[in-house]
């Protein structure tokens, strides 16, 4: 079974400036997918982010990007130009392609509560 | 598009009482998943749906709950009978197919069983 781990459960930041989240996963399989979802306090789920594991080019999102190491296993996610809007919950989130009961199955982190200071 | 429509968006009972959760997915996704969210566990796939068939159930804590899909427009989720560890956020989201595609999620529903 995967495993996603994100080892920092709260990370500030001020406005304007940049922050990078955390995340490592395990998997014996060769072709997933990886996303960043942020949680604001409305607790709606909205993605931030997807990566293919194909894909040797890191995705971008305006000020959202991510470093992908697929060797490492780790999936971190960069915020440029911190907003206040971008306080929230983070989750990072696996999806497997493999066949079976796992497929399309998404497994979460723990979870990582980001304060931006004005 | 109006995105995944759940209701109620909030719901209160007491124990022993049965909680039905509904879920309307985006239109033309074909995969519906069911999550609870919980301080101590985290966000969990409870049970997901391909086509309206239920593909893999075995994320539901125990026989007290049960979804269907009648069709592939609607979904719901019912726990009977309810209990206060059943206190959650639930959330339904949808994809377009089972593989790679993003989930798309709902606002959920806060259930507190009292």
């Amino acid at each position: 079974a995967q495993t996603v781990t994100q080892s920092q459960p709260e990370m500030s930041v001020q406005e304007a400036e940049t922050v990078t989240l955390s995340c490592t996963y395990d998997t014996s399989e060769s072709d997933y997918y990886l996303f960043w979802y942020k949680q604001p306090p409305s607790r709606q789920m909205i993605l931030v982010i997807r990566q293919e594991a194909y894909k040797q080019q890191n995705a971008t999102e305006n000020r959202f990007s991510v470093n992908f190491q697929k060797a490492a296993k780790s999936f971190s996610l960069k915020i440029s130009d911190s907003q206040l809007g971008d306080a929230a919950m983070y989750f990072c989130a696996y999806r497997s392609v493999a066949g079976g009961t796992s497929y399309g199955k998404l497994t979460f982190g723990q979870g990582t509560i980001l304060t931006v200071h004005p | 598009d109006a995105g995944v429509i759940q209701s109620p968006r909030h719901e209160v009972t007491e124990m022993g009482q049965e909680v039905t959760l509904r879920c309307k997915p985006i239109s033309g996704h074909n995969s519906l998943f069911w999550y609870r969210q919980t301080m101590m566990r985290g966000l969990e796939l409870l049970i997901y749906f391909n086509n309206n068939v239920p593909i893999d159930d075995s994320g539901m804590p125990e026989d007290r709950f049960s979804a269907k899909m009648p069709n592939a427009s609607f979904s719901t989720l019912k726990i009977q009978p309810s209990e206060p560890r059943d206190s959650a956020v639930y959330f339904c989201a949808s994809s377009l197919n089972s593989g790679g595609d993003t989930q798309y999620f709902g606002p959920g529903t806060r259930l507190t069983v009292l």
